[in-house]
């Protein structure tokens, strides 16, 4: 079954630290998409990135950045030099395909990040 | 461009009632799914609608049913509420075929059942 896991429940890092958050995926699937999605307090899923599992070259976007390793079934995601405005929740996503051309997202339980000044 | 609006923000509800809840996707989105999310938790799929029909269903009860309009906005209703369907009930739009998408989501409905 597919599954996604995110063990860190909870991360306070001091303000222009860089954190990395891990996630760690099953499927059985060989094409998907995995995404990093932020909960502000507001609720809404704001999308941050987006990988294909045929690509596996990691990229950096202004001060994200993400590592996928197809071998050990990780997606882990780090923004460099944190904000106060960094904190938020954030989940980890699997699109899985479904019916009809139509597809859902697993997510994981997210992680807490709180970056203090 | 409006994004993915849903009414009402926050509801309170007995338990037993009846409750809708509603949602307008992205402009030119046609599929739109919900979420429920519980404190805590991550968000679990309930159900996606396209074309007006129920396309995939999560592990959730014949209490939870959903209805898509013609402009593809969308209604979540549930039925005989219990003190666990207390959530964060979250709409999700995108593009049926494009898994490469990213769905787009609302804010959210802040169910509380007392």
């Amino acid at each position: 079954a597919q599954k996604v896991t995110q063990a860190q429940t909870e991360i306070s890092v001091v303000e222009k630290e860089d954190v990395t958050l891990d996630c760690v995926y099953e499927t059985r699937d060989t094409t998907y998409y995995l995404f990093w999605y932020k909960q502000p307090p507001s609720g809404e899923l704001v999308f941050l990135i987006r990988r294909n599992s045929f690509d596996e070259q990691n990229e950096i976007s202004g001060r994200y950045s993400w590592n996928f390793q197809k071998s050990t079934s990780s997606f882990n995601f780090t923004i460099t030099a944190s904000q106060v405005v960094d904190s938020a929740v954030y989940f980890c996503a699997l699109s899985e395909a479904g019916t009809s051309g139509t597809y859902k997202y697993i997510f994981g339980t997210g992680t807490r990040l709180k970056v203090l000044a | 461009d409006a994004g993915v609006t849903q009414s009402p923000t926050h509801l309170i509800k007995t338990r037993g009632q009846q409750v809708t809840l509603r949602c307008s996707p992205k402009s030119g989105h046609d599929t739109v799914s919900w979420y429920q999310q519980a404190l805590g938790q991550g968000p679990q799929f309930i159900f996606q609608y396209y074309e007006e029909e129920e396309r995939q269903r999560g592990n959730f009860p014949d209490r939870f049913s959903g209805h898509q309009f013609p402009n593809y906005s969308s209604e979540l209703n549930v039925n005989a509420l219990l003190l666990g369907d207390s959530a964060l009930y979250l709409c999700a739009s995108s593009l049926t075929g494009l898994m490469r998408t990213e769905a787009f989501f609302g804010q959210g409905t802040r169910l509380t059942v007392v």
